[in-house]
């Protein structure tokens, strides 16, 4: 597509419930990045996907986040169990590598 | 430690005065340096970035940036700020072998009439 896209826009969510973030990014960029921003801080990096290469995880904050892409394609945040700290904008980017990264408009979570 | 500093939280300048918005980092070789603008309820726009060459920067919307190796600084800045200027401003670093930028913390700029 003509840029990165992220559904949805809006997730609200009982703390304990299992969420999913979805990021198509733009068609023949190798690279994605999942970036969490709370609310008036900066961007935390998560995960990193190259390619077929394994992916670089060591943002993630908990073993109840998680990501997938198939190959450079579409990719999925999850997180489980969710608690109220998760709540954040999270944002998604889509690059042919450090020269250029082009965010989505973010998926904002809320935890209640 | 490594990290992206970005000194000032909130900036509120007059339509039409001059901008500067201060940005320091520490990593040890000349990283790749960008800006990017968040308006409200919106995702991050590229403004402008340096990789090498030239230390003046040109960008979108009559920004440009200084990379200054002396001061492990890039600050960007603007001649003339316009009302539709006032947004979240982040200071991004991509180390040389890493894979993804590191942020700083924003500074938010007001323009008042």
């Amino acid at each position: 597509g003509a840029g990165v896209s992220q559904s949805p826009s809006n997730k609200v969510t009982e703390k304990g419930k299992d969420v999913e973030l979805r990021c198509d990014p733009i068609s023949g960029h190798t690279a994605l990045y999942w970036y969490r921003q709370r609310l008036g801080q900066g961007l935390e990096f998560l995960i990193y996907f190259q390619g077929n290469s394994a992916p670089d995880k060591s943002g993630l904050p908990s073993d109840r986040f998680s990501a997938e892409r198939t190959g450079e394609s579409v990719s999925t945040l999850t997180i489980q169990r969710t608690q109220q700290e998760d709540s954040a904008v999270y944002l998604c980017a889509s690059s042919l590598g450090l020269r250029g990264y082009t965010f989505g408009s973010g998926t904002r979570l809320t935890v209640v | 430690a490594q990290s992206v500093t970005q000194p000032d939280i909130h900036i509120t300048v007059s339509e039409g005065a001059s901008l500067e918005l201060r940005c320091n980092y520490s990593y040890g070789a000349t990283p790749y340096l960008f800006w990017y603008v968040q308006s409200p309820g919106q995702g991050l726009q590229l403004l402008l970035k340096y990789f090498s060459g030239d230390t003046l920067v040109q960008g979108i919307k009559g920004f440009e940036a200084e990379f200054k190796r002396s001061q492990s600084s890039f600050n960007l800045r603007k001649p003339s700020v316009h009302w539709s200027d006032a947004a979240e401003y982040f200071c991004a670093v991509g180390p040389t072998g890493a894979n993804n930028l590191f942020f700083g913390t924003g500074t938010r700029l007001t323009v008042i009439p």
